[in-house]
């Protein structure tokens, strides 16, 4: 079946845009994540869905930064008023009811703050 | 707070050569431990997993871990590599407590196997 869906795959904006990222889950899996990967770092939490509510938002960095989740599937991450530091690739991943900690990761979104 | 070490930022291997790529956490409690794999140009994927049970679990590729809780380690093992095990591999922890869903990562290892 079709797996994890994140749009767009690169993104290059200027400092100072707004951004919008997305993610499309698996069919079914109500747990959805964001985590982001920067050079030469691990993969960083960031956020946590289970159905539409996020339990868990501790990993946002600042309040630049905003995640939703509607009708228990697509997300969307939003970045305000981007910095440089922002650059990074932007993983999505999803997880079913059954599996809950078991993750299944989308391609990721590279962004490139300019 | 929660971390995970992997000791091994860069290996080089030839083929047939045994691989062990270390893992170690910081939390006291009960955790969930995965190893993750990310092929070049793939996404990531899981390759093994332990909840609870046998310490020594077996995953994918003829990749194994051995969760060691006295020295908070979650070390991968594969007894002969081949040029298509190069890769990026990830420690994660998760630690099983209440709603807690995020997984705590290492900073990864990158994996090349000369042919």
């Amino acid at each position: 079946g079709a797996g994890v869906s994140q749009s767009p795959s690169n993104k290059v904006t200027e400092k100072g845009k707004d951004v919008e990222l997305r993610c499309d889950p698996i069919s079914g899996h109500t747990a959805l994540y964001w985590y982001r990967q920067s050079l030469g770092q691990g993969l960083e939490f960031l956020i946590y869905f289970q159905g539409n509510s996020a339990p868990d938002k501790s990993g946002l960095p600042s309040d630049r930064f905003s995640a939703e989740r509607t009708g228990g599937s697509v997300s969307t991450l939003t970045i305000q008023r981007t910095q440089q530091e922002d650059s990074a690739v932007y993983l999505c991943a999803s997880s079913s009811p059954a599996g809950i900690y078991e993750q299944y990761f989308g391609p990721g979104t590279r962004l490139t703050v300019t | 707070a929660q971390s995970v070490s992997q000791h091994n930022h860069h290996v080089i291997l030839s083929e047939a050569a045994s691989l062990e790529l270390g893992c170690n956490y910081s939390y006291g409690g009960t955790v969930n431990l995965f190893w993750y794999v990310q092929y070049p140009g793939q996404h990531l994927q899981l390759l093994l997993k332990y909840f609870s049970g046998d310490p020594l679990v077996k995953g994918i590729k003829g990749f194994e871990a051995e969760f060691i809780k006295s020295k908070f380690s979650f070390n991968l093992r594969k007894p002969s590599v081949q040029w298509s095990d190069t890769a990026e591999y990830f420690c994660a922890v998760n630690a099983n407590a209440g709603n807690n869903r995020k997984l705590i990562w290492g900073l990864g290892t990158s994996l090349a196997v000369n042919p």
